[in-house]
């Protein structure tokens, strides 16, 4: 499968607890991005990351969230101290260098954060 | 900023016509992308169709089209001879263009279409 593999698909977690998503982009791809979803809303744009970079994080509570993009691995958001309020879904996305002329963005299927 | 707006919640279309999806957007960027996505009750993410802000002619991909009025900032969707399996939500997206800040791309609420039998 060359798409966007994320995991865990589903992740349960108590209040206070740590989730760790992680995100393997498309062969090929440098871009990584990361969405979350809540029920019945849209995507909530929060980090842009290319390899070992931070390009943009906006989007990113300014506490208990965190990314990252190694040289080598996958990408990682990680939420600390998890609450109730962070369950969601969290979409990756990759995209080629910046060098393609769309920039279209392939999702991955996404991890579904429930917090108990 | 970049914003991009979709007025509709909610839309219902008959199987077999065509429908409509609005998008307006607003951005300072000459150089940008609109896209649009479908996500089914399953929650995939699934790309439709793509609009550059230099293209001169409206993207089409089958039975989907995106009607760009670039002086008015909108990037409808159209959808002809619509299927049951189109029912779902739809996401209207923009990229701005190739600055230090990226590719940054930012979706719009979503319009959720209900085809009927």
């Amino acid at each position: 499968n060359a798409g966007v593999m994320q995991n865990p698909r589903h992740l349960v977690r108590r209040r206070g607890q740590e989730a760790r998503l992680r995100c393997s982009p498309m062969k090929g791809h440098s871009h990584v991005y990361w969405y979350r979803q809540l029920p019945e809303e849209g995507l909530k744009f929060m980090v842009y990351l290319q390899k070992e970079n931070i390009i943009d994080e906006s989007g990113m509570p300014k506490e208990r969230f965190s990314a990252e993009f190694p040289k080598e691995g996958p990408s990682i958001l990680r939420i600390q101290q998890v609450v109730r309020g962070d369950s969601a879904a969290y979409f990756c996305a990759s995209s080629r260098l910046a060098g393609d002329y769309t920039g279209e963005l392939f999702f991955g299927e996404g991890s579904r954060l429930t917090v108990l | 900023a970049q914003k991009i707006t979709q007025t509709q919640p909610g839309m219902f279309v008959q199987e077999k016509e065509a429908v409509t999806l609005d998008c307006t957007y607003d951005t300072s960027d000459p150089s940008y992308g609109l896209f649009w996505y479908k996500q089914p009750s399953s929650g995939e993410m699934i790309f439709l169709i793509y609009q550059g802000s230099y293209d001169q002619q409206n993207a089409t991909e089958g039975r989907y089209s995106l009607n760009f009025q670039k002086a008015r900032k909108s990037a409808n969707l159209v959808i002809s001879a619509s299927q049951l399996g189109d029912s779902a939500m739809y996401f209207c997206a923009m990229r701005e263009g190739r600055g230090t800040g990226g590719f940054k791309t930012i979706f719009g609420a979503g319009t959720r279409l209900f085809v009927k039998a």
